[in-house]
């Protein structure tokens, strides 16, 4: 039973224009989230967070929104570029209630390319 | 100021063979985490230890797999009588005591079972 889904595989983007990426989550208990990046043959790479007591975090050409109510949150990244281009993971702590917030629960990631 | 490091990054061993996985967390992380990452899934926890504790092994498949984080030197992640099942990229994570929601991963080992 995934908790966590990223249901888009893939994404393709133009250089400079908005990418977004979208993250569903099923479990309400998770009140944390994370955005890795990961590039081929290297560990994912923390890339931002956010809190549920906040709707939206950014750091520079990356933003995430978290929807509550709609158990959604997308990471957005503008204007692309194609440094860019890697495999997104989000993940949330603590896979069920009671488990330790410890462990990560991750989707099965977006491959972004963006074309130059 | 150097990140989590692993080693091997590539590591090929038979059916029946044993594997071990090393991990050096960054400096100052006294917590330690394993994840492993099958094709085409996200990374999927497999065990929380700090130093010659293990905290957390719920993820861990019952036989064969065990981990350590001694006192001195890297953890360990130990694999005995592999399987081609066992075949994935196996990610160390470390933090720091009281931030376990961020971690911090490594390179990764990616292990192959001919």
């Amino acid at each position: 039973d995934q908790q966590v889904k990223q249901n888009s595989p893939s994404l393709s983007v133009q250089e400079g224009r908005i990418s977004i990426l979208n993250c569903d989550y099923t479990n309400s208990m998770f009140d944390y989230f994370l955005w890795y990046k990961k590039y081929p043959a290297e560990g994912p790479t923390f890339l931002i967070s956010i809190s549920s007591i906040k709707d939206k975090n950014e750091d520079g050409r990356f933003t995430v929104f978290l929807n509550k109510s709609a158990k959604h949150l997308s990471l957005h990244i503008v204007p692309s570029q194609p440094g860019d281009s890697a495999v997104y993971f989000c993940a949330a702590p603590g896979a069920y209630s009671g488990a330790g917030s410890y462990q990560l629960t991750f989707g099965k990631g977006t491959k972004l390319s963006v074309i130059p | 100021n150097a990140g989590v490091m692993q080693n091997p990054r590539h590591l090929v061993r038979r059916r029946g063979q044993e594997a071990r996985l090393r991990c050096s967390p960054v400096k100052g992380h006294s917590h330690v985490y394993w994840y492993r990452q099958l094709p085409e899934e996200g990374l999927k926890f497999m065990v929380y230890l700090q130093k010659e504790n293990i905290i957390d092994e719920s993820g861990m498949p019952k036989e064969r797999f065990s981990a350590e984080f001694p006192k001195e030197g890297p953890s360990i992640l130990r694999i005995q009588q592999v399987v081609r099942g066992d075949s994935a990229a196996y990610f160390c994570a470390s933090s720091k005591a009281g931030e376990a929601d961020t971690q911090y991963f490594g390179p990764g080992t990616r292990l192959t079972v001919l």
